[in-house]
């Protein structure tokens, strides 16, 4: 399997719903990642967990929760969120960071989660 | 710090032409470059990277890319492009003394529009 799934494919919420994104991958990848993708812009990192410990926070607001119950699962959970949060939101992983030529490694991405914020 | 630029908002070929795609990096010490592609509404797909040695890197689809380190680019090339690379396509960058800890620096994205 060289797949990262991303559930759901598409989100509409309001700004008081709680709501989960959910990303799963079985390539034995120890390195995990959420972007958030604006249109015709590059992604921008939001968090990196490595060896399910988060590793990375790029100052993300704190309505955006991340959460890896273990090696394979990463989710992002949304709560009052604002309609500037609507994006297409990515989930990645590699092999692993921190050892090593890892930075060589090449990131797997998901097909996204489009997430609407009325 | 470490960045990439890609100055082309959009390129626009007729299919069977070749085609590049320019990017330029800046790093403190030696980079690792990588092309991505991204097809509407769909996550990023890896096309090639670069590590190191040879300077002409081939990778998916029909894809290559040339290391230039005195010019400091890495621009994609196709020597004939199809209807179905109309895409957005990402040039990233990291410093090779980075061990994967801080995420990729991605370029702004290139349309790549080939016309039939």
């Amino acid at each position: 399997d060289t797949e990262v799934t991303q559930t759901p494919k598409h989100l509409v919420m309001g700004m008081t719903n709680k709501k989960s994104l959910k990303c799963e991958q079985h390539m034995g990848h120890r390195a995990m990642y959420w972007y958030k993708q604006k249109a015709k812009k590059p992604p921008e990192l939001m968090f990196v967990y490595s060896y399910e410990k988060l590793s990375i926070n790029e100052s993300v607001p704190s309505r955006f929760s991340p959460e890896c119950p273990n090696s394979s699962l990463l989710n992002l959970h949304l709560h009052a969120l604002q309609p500037e949060d609507s994006a297409l939101y990515l989930c990645a992983s590699s092999p692993g960071v921190g050892t090593g030529n890892s930075g060589a490694n090449v990131l797997t991405f998901g097909a996204g989660s489009r997430l609407t914020v009325l | 710090a470490q960045s990439v630029a890609q100055p082309e908002d959009q390129v626009n070929v007729a299919e069977g032409n070749p085609l590049t795609v320019k990017c330029t990096y800046s790093v403190s010490g030696n980079p690792y470059l990588f092309w991505y592609v991204q097809y509407p509404n769909r996550g990023l797909q890896f096309l090639l990277k670069y590590i190191t040695g040879d300077n002409l890197v081939k990778g998916s689809y029909g894809f290559e890319a040339e290391f230039n380190k005195s010019q400091t680019s890495f621009h994609l090339k196709k020597p004939s492009a199809l209807v179905s690379d109309s895409a957005l396509y990402f040039c990233a960058v990291r410093d090779v003394a980075d061990t994967g800890r801080r995420a990729l620096t991605f370029g702004s994205g290139t349309r790549l529009q080939v016309q039939p």
